[in-house]
């Protein structure tokens, strides 16, 4: 089984500043038939359901702000933010899907304003 | 619009059952696999089961499989959870989410809680 494990586990960023949120999975979840990694990433604020952001670990979903960006390969993820607004608050989380139909998704990191 | 909406959470006795719905709309349901991720108080999510388009595949994370069924009926555009000898290990909000392409989940329901207690 694919473990995803996020870092930190949470981190405080000023307004205006840049946020990283790091995802590393257990094992390659890039396909090579096709070149693309099986990453997705959500957003979570307080008392809603996730949200999806970014897809194929760098595609951003319809209507997600450009503040917002995915990258890395392989086995190593990096979800950035690139200027914290107040809205931003909120829990991410990784997920992996090459082992569709099964899915396993990373334990979240807490964002916060510093 | 794009929208699903669970129901069916509550208080149920360890051991007992409980058998969640989610009613689709806005998009062409049968076109899809749907899933069900739970989220216990305070936790991360977890994804539980999902199922092909037509019902004839089913997926489960190991810590369900054998007490959790899922199923759905494309005519009224819904997914269901039965789930049985519930334990309190899965008290959770419960929601159901639509499988995209190869596997990310968009969009979400508003969630169910089940709550697991004597």
């Amino acid at each position: 089984d694919i473990v995803m494990t996020q870092s930190p586990d949470s981190l405080a960023v000023s307004l205006g500043e840049r946020a990283t949120v790091n995802c590393k999975s257990s094992q390659n979840i890039l396909y090579s038939s096709n070149n693309k990694n099986y990453l997705a990433w959500y957003q979570q604020k307080p008392g809603q359901p996730p949200k999806l952001l970014i897809y194929w670990a760098s595609t951003r979903a319809s209507g997600v702000p450009d503040r917002f960006s995915g990258s890395g390969s392989g086995t190593d993820f990096t979800l950035t933010i690139s200027s914290l607004q107040a809205d931003d608050v909120a829990v991410y989380y990784c997920q992996e899907y090459y082992s569709t139909p099964l899915y396993t998704f990373g334990q979240g990191t807490k964002l916060e304003i510093k | 619009e794009l929208q699903l909406v669970e129901s069916g959470g509550g208080l149920v006795q360890p051991g007992g059952s409980q058998r969640l719905s989610c009613a689709a709309s806005g998009f062409i349901f049968s076109n899809y696999w749907m899933s069900w991720v739970r989220q216990a108080p305070g936790k991360g999510l977890e994804w539980v089961a999902n199922i092909k388009e037509d019902g004839s595949e089913k997926y489960y994370v190991d810590s369900v499989k054998g007490r959790f069924t899922i199923s759905r009926d494309n005519a009224k555009k819904s997914v269901y959870l039965q789930m049985n000898s519930l334990r309190a290990e899965d008290t959770a909000v419960y929601y159901c989410a639509r499988d995209n392409d190869a596997g990310w989940l968009d969009p979400w329901g508003q969630g169910t809680l089940v709550t697991v207690s004597s």
